[in-house]
């Protein structure tokens, strides 16, 4: 069990830019969610996929931002045309189908300059 | 008005001590409920998980729930210095999906 793994850790980018992020599960893993936070805040709600299906997605959610999960293994998450109000850490997690537990990963740090 | 309450701390206690964690909700459909800790830039734990109404314990932690009153607590006993963290509660209507947390109470448990 080798946890959830994203990339990159770390990430600066002028306004404007396109930035994207993956997530790789841990093996065996079907769900897979995103979710946003920012300082002294708590997660906010993305997106859920069980295998590659999307199946919740926040209003948050503005067109600017899409996620995928093609083969319903590794996902991404885009974020188009950066805005300041974007900089945040992009937090994945996975969970097996009819356990409770969800493991996050360590987080993607987005600075948006 | 947020979905899920939290009181910020930040939560200073001597080593030994009991500490109590609390937040509240206005969501009735709320069903499963949940306890993270997490450390200064890494990515939340799960602690406790509980479904519906009721007391959990979990070693040092205890979490209950009181639907009737849309509160939740966490109890840490005998607190430890590594236990100084940020503790978040969370909370879904559903077994999987979307879960709303709470923004966090920063604790520190001092030697």
């Amino acid at each position: 069990d080798t946890g959830v793994s994203q990339n990159p850790r770390h990430k600066i980018t002028k306004r404007g830019q396109n930035v994207t992020f993956r997530c790789d599960p841990i093996s065996e893993h079907n769900r897979l969610y995103w979710y946003r936070q920012t300082l002294g805040q708590g997660p906010e709600f993305l997106t859920y996929f069980q295998n590659e299906a999307q199946l919740e997605k926040s209003r948050l959610l503005s067109d600017r931002f899409s996620a995928e999960r093609p083969k319903g293994s590794f996902s991404t998450l885009e974020i188009q045309r950066t805005e300041q109000g974007d900089s945040a850490m992009y937090l994945c997690a996975s969970s097996k189908e009819g356990y409770n537990t969800i493991y996050f990963g360590e987080g993607s740090w987005l600075t948006v300059v | 008005q947020k979905e899920v309450e939290q009181d910020p701390g930040p939560l200073s206690v001597p080593e030994g001590a009991i500490v109590s964690l609390n937040c509240t909700y206005s969501n009735s459909a709320f069903q499963y409920f949940m306890w993270y800790r997490q450390y200064s830039r890494k990515g939340p734990e799960l602690l406790m998980y509980t479904y519906s109404s009721g007391n959990k314990e979990d070693g040092r932690f205890t979490a209950q729930v009181d639907k009737s009153s849309k509160y939740i607590s966490l109890f840490i006993r005998d607190s430890q210095p590594s236990d100084s963290a940020t503790y978040l509660c969370a909370m879904s209507a559903s077994h999987a999906g979307k879960s709303t947390f709470g923004d966090g109470t920063t604790l520190t448990v001092k030697p």
